[in-house]
């Protein structure tokens, strides 16, 4: 079956513009996680949605960050007023349930972001 | 919260040989540690995982044990091939849902 999805593949934008990231992910997964890898680190957390309960924002680095999930399907992450350490590659992962069971998180190709 | 320290951070070995890769967790409430094997430029999949439940699960060349006790956990490659060339990522489930993640080991199998 299809497997998770994002949109643009590669991103490049000027400091200080905003940019938004697209996930699609598995259907019928209930979670839904953000996750960010700058070069040859390794994951940083960002944003985790389970189903209709409010996200958990905890790893969000400044308020310049948001992130929607609507209709518990398609996730889009919004970085405002972009700047060069923001620049990474950003990673949508989706698991069935993440709250009993189900717990494999599946990733997507990510969107490489370069802030020049 | 939970922490997760994984080790070496690069591991050579020579193809054919065994490859072990550590970690340690915090939280003794964690009960999910799944393996992820990173290629270069590639998305992180999902190689073996394991349950609080069991100590030990294989898959082909591949396994992961579970010291409970200890709160540590590895990775097990034997065979090794080029192909097991990568970085792997260990991870813990937390209360709040969350996977914790280990900072990598980059593997390089030398032919």
């Amino acid at each position: 079956g299809a497997g998770v999805s994002q949109s643009p593949s590669n991103k490049v934008t000027e400091k200080g513009k905003d940019v938004e990231l697209r996930c699609d992910p598995i259907s019928g997964h209930t979670a839904l996680y953000w996750y960010r890898q700058s070069l040859g680190q390794g994951l940083e957390f960002l944003i985790y949605f389970q189903g209709n309960s409010a996200p958990d924002k905890s790893g969000l680095p400044s308020d310049r960050f948001s992130a929607e999930r609507t209709g518990g399907s398609v996730s889009t992450l919004t970085i405002q007023r972009t700047q060069q350490e923001d620049s990474a590659v950003y990673l949508c992962a989706s698991s069935l349930d993440g709250t009993s069971g189900r717990w494999e998180q599946y990733f997507g190709p990510g969107t490489r972001l370069t802030v020049t | 919260g939970e922490n997760v320290e994984q080790h070496p951070s690069t591991l050579s070995v020579q193809e054919g040989d065994s490859a072990v890769i550590k970690c340690t967790y915090s939280d003794s409430a964690s009960n999910y540690f799944p393996w992820y094997k990173q290629e270069l430029g590639k998305r992180p999949q999902l190689i073996i995982d394991i349950r609080s439940n069991v100590g030990e699960k294989k898959d082909q060349r591949i396994a992961v044990t579970l010291n409970k006790t200890a709160k540590h956990f590895s990775l097990h490659i034997t065979e090794t091939q080029p192909e097991d060339s990568a970085v792997y990522f260990c991870a813990a489930r937390d209360s709040n849902y969350q996977l914790i993640w280990g900072a990598g080991t980059k593997l390089i199998i030398k032919p």
